[in-house]
Order: C-alpha cells, then structure tokens, then sequence
C-alpha cells in the first residue's frame, strides 16, 4: 500500500549544486506530476507526464528538468540550484475511475537551498 | 487571472458544526473537474472530493459534499459534523478540458476546529 513514494524528504543544497528527486508509484497510474508549494502561493505545476515517455511543462517549469523513467517514475532534476528553488516539492500522479478522478499525492520534499 | 480562487485564507468552526469553505473558478471550458484536498500539518495531500462538471449531482464522500454552483462558477466544501482532526490547509483545484493534464491550485484555507 505504498501510494506515491518521494525521496529525499529533505534535502539543503548550496546554490549551484545539482541534484535529482525521486518519485514512484505503485498503482499503474498513466499520469505523473510535479509540484511546489510555496507559502501563500498554494501549489504550482512544474512538469506533468501523461502517460511513459511523454511529459510538458507546466506553470514554473524554469530550472527544472524531469525525466519518465518508466510507467513507474517521474524524476525531478535541478541542475543548479538557486535560492528561489527553496520549497515543498510533491509529486503526484492520478487515476480517472467510473467518471472521478483522483490524485495521490506523495509525502513531500523540504528543499532549502542556501 | 486567477483560475481557483479562495477569498478565505482562515476559518474557524465549534466541533460537531458544519463549515463551508469557498472556491470559485475561472474557465471557458464546457468540460473541466474540481476537487478539493485536505493538507495537514504533516504536509502530505490527501484528495477529499471531485466534481464533474457535467455532473448534474452535487458530490459526496462521507462528511463532506461539494455545492456545485455552476452558473456561478463556484464550488464550495462543505463539511458536516466538524472534528478536531479537521484543522487543516484544504486547497480548491481544477482541471480544465480538452485533455489538459494541468491541474491549478487555489492558494488554500486554513480551517480551524475549536473543541
């Protein structure tokens, strides 16, 4: 029953250090995200992938790659990081059943960069 | 403009009461979704309720239900019943159509239940 699964759950980086976060998932889900939220700005889509091999930008997609490994798991790559890039990363993926949709969201990501 | 908005940043509720907490939305779409989620101090997301909108039954699940005002842009949670466990961050979300996977965030209410 492990749902969406993140890594790390926090994480300080000096700015310009890259690094990679990991998501996956165990419900076969098509769809993958990748949010961040930020005090007062609720949360913002950085990259989405609809289905293995695709994926798009999203709202804030600056500063970020991602990667669909497999149906499995939707990485988050920053490069070099900024200070501007510290906030709660979630990633997500979603299921549509009998006409609902639903989205499960990972524990999240505390990410200060300094 | 903003797609999801909730004019609510804080609410507090007596426990065992029912609270509402509003949403409106902004979209041309004849085909979109709307959700809310549940953030807990714990931080993790926890999905509560969907609405389609060509669903013509307001949502339920449990002790909330969603009031599916659509000529009025508007669906607001309604929750039944209020616990202490309540307290929480819940975000207002939509879904617009014609395939589009972005799903757009309000900025949340913070609801507080006082025993």
């Amino acid at each position: 029953n492990a749902g969406v699964t993140q890594t790390p759950k926090f994480q300080v980086l000096k700015t310009g250090q890259s690094m990679t976060l990991q998501c996956a998932q165990d419900m076969n889900h098509n769809s993958m995200y990748w949010y961040r939220q930020d005090p007062g700005m609720g949360l913002r889509l950085i990259y989405y992938s609809a289905s293995e091999g695709t994926t798009d930008k999203g709202e804030v997609p600056n500063g970020y790659n991602v990667s669909r490994l497999n149906k499995r798991e939707f990485s988050l790559r920053l490069e070099s990081a900024a200070p501007s890039q510290t906030s709660v990363y979630f990633c997500a993926s979603s299921v549509w059943t009998d006409k609902n949709e639903k989205l499960f969201f990972g524990s999240g990501t505390q990410l200060s960069v300094l | 403009a903003q797609k999801i908005t909730q004019t609510q940043p804080g609410m507090f509720v007596q426990e065992k009461e029912a609270v509402t907490l509003d949403c409106t939305y902004d979209t041309s779409d004849q085909s979109y979704g709307l959700f809310w989620y549940k953030q807990p101090s714990s931080g993790e997301m926890i999905f509560l309720i969907y609405q389609g909108s060509y669903d013509e039954q307001n949502a339920t699940e449990g002790r909330y239900s969603l009031n599916f005002q659509k000529a009025r842009k508007s669906a607001n949670l309604v929750i039944s019943a209020s616990q202490l466990g309540d307290s929480a961050m819940y975000f207002c979300a939509m879904r617009e159509g014609g395939g589009s996977e972005k799903l757009v965030f309000g900025k949340g209410t913070k609801l507080t239940v006082n025993p």
